[in-house]
């Protein structure tokens, strides 16, 4: 398996809501990455978990809350979001977050917050 | 941090033709990827490829590390080529970072 699956693949919620996106991987990464892109920009850092260990948080607001159950599991919890957090939310992994490895991404999930 | 930037912008291609994308980046870098962005909007790496040469069929790339700068040629395009082109690096005190350029935006008419 050489793939990192994200679900949902589209979602709308609401200001007022919470939901999660979800991505797996069954590579044997121990890094894993939560990446936003704008419409017609590329794709910016957000959070690096190395070994199931928050590593790195850019400064990201708090209605975006991460969590890594296991190594094989990423979820991001939304919450409150605003229209301007509409983006595609990437996640990656990679064999190592200080290795030099290629990262391999997912599909994304686009989300429109109303 | 680290600067990556892509040219050209834009390319548009008659199907068949070969073309050549540049990405130059501002540090030395330990990791050096090629994506394709299509237009669903999924990252398919092409490369990882932090010096030398590498080839896949009609695809092939070029990092010259020392001199900072990377090549990504693709020859016989097919309007399934089209989408967006992503240089991607890693520096070495960039931990788990990966930094991206603007991207090249690619279009193969038929």
């Amino acid at each position: 398996d050489t793939e990192v699956t994200q679900t949902p693949k589209h979602l709308v919620m609401g200001m007022t809501n919470k939901k999660s996106l979800k991505c797996e991987q069954h590579m044997g990464h121990r890094a894993m990455y939560w990446y936003k892109q704008k419409a017609k920009k590329p794709p910016e850092l957000m959070f690096v978990y190395s070994y199931e260990k928050l590593s790195i948080n850019e400064s990201v607001p708090s209605r975006f809350s991460p969590e890594c159950p296991n190594s094989s599991l990423l979820n991001l919890h939304l919450h409150a979001l605003q229209p301007e957090d509409s983006a595609l939310y990437l996640c990656a992994s990679s064999h190592g977050a200080a290795a030099n490895y290629g990262y391999t991404f997912g599909s994304g999930t686009r989300l429109t917050v109303v | 941090g680290i600067q990556v930037e892509q040219s050209p912008p834009d390319l548009i291609l008659q199907e068949g033709a070969n073309s050549t994308l540049r990405c130059n980046f501002s540090d030395s870098v330990n990791n050096l990827q090629w994506f394709h962005q299509n237009p669903w909007g999924q990252l398919i790496n092409l490369f990882y490829i932090p010096s030398g040469t590498k080839q896949n069929g009609r695809l092939s790339a070029t990092t010259v590390a020392t001199e900072r700068y990377s090549l990504l040629y693709i020859s016989s395009s097919q309007t399934t080529d089209s989408g967006v082109y992503f240089c991607a690096v890693r520096g070495g005190t960039s931990y788990g970072k990966l930094t991206f350029g603007q991207g090249t935006i690619l279009t193969v008419h038929p």
